[in-house]
């Protein structure tokens, strides 16, 4: 049973380009929430998706950054023309229902901009 | 605006004693309280959780325990040991909510 699966584990890019983080949700999960850790900082929440839906978006910057959980497939969180300070770990996690229930974290994705 | 709050960033222990970490929160409409562990360049992994309905849980070395009134909550390892050296978030959610609030996280060292 395959715990979550993130790809790729570390991601380096120069400013300007397009990051692409992969999330695979543990089997039978249908809910997928993303967040960031920048360095010193706790966890910070970016979006709430289910199959084909955003739930919530409320964390997630409004610009460059995107994210889908499609019918098939992994959930992709797209940050376009990075920035510096886009440098950050970023996690997902995946949910059996919604509301109190325990999140299961991935290994994160690196990623670092130059 | 930083919902759940852990004042502490780092923690020594000696090996064997007992290791408290505490948490605070500010949204009273909080039902359900986690504790992550994370080692460097790991995910969190889920260590222990609480329902606002109780005021303790146990599982082996840890024990959560939750004051509503006081909107604190901390986590209780004993006797703490080497392997337990590690970051410790605390987390809340609303069953209405969507998401997990997590503080920023105390990192603990065992002294062996």
């Amino acid at each position: 049973n395959a715990g979550v699966m993130q790809n790729p584990r570390h991601l380096v890019r120069r400013r300007g380009q397009e990051a692409r983080l992969r999330c695979s949700p543990m089997k039978g999960h249908s809910h997928v929430y993303w967040y960031r850790q920048l360095p010193e900082e706790g966890l910070k929440f970016m979006v709430y998706l289910q199959k084909e839906n955003i739930i919530d978006e409320s964390g997630m910057p409004k610009e460059r950054f995107s994210a889908e959980f499609p019918k098939e497939g992994p959930s992709i969180l797209r940050i376009q023309q990075v920035v510096r300070g886009d440098s950050a770990a970023y996690f997902c996690a995946s949910s059996s229902q919604v509301g109190n229930e325990k999140l299961f974290f991935g290994s994160g994705t690196q990623l670092s901009v130059l | 605006d930083q919902q759940v709050k852990q004042n502490s960033p780092s923690l020594s222990v000696q090996e064997g004693r007992i290791s408290i970490l505490n948490c605070d929160y500010t949204n009273s409409m909080f039902d359900y309280f986690l504790w992550y562990k994370k080692y460097p360049a790991e995910g969190p992994t889920f260590l222990i959780s609480i329902s606002s309905i109780k005021d303790k849980n146990e599982d082996g070395r840890f024990t959560v325990f939750l004051n509503k009134s006081a909107k604190h909550l901390s986590l209780h390892i004993v006797p703490s040991q080497p392997g337990d050296s590690a970051v410790y978030f605390c987390a809340a959610s609303a069953r209405t909510g969507n998401q997990f609030y997590f503080g920023t996280g105390t990192s603990l060292t065992v002294i062996p």
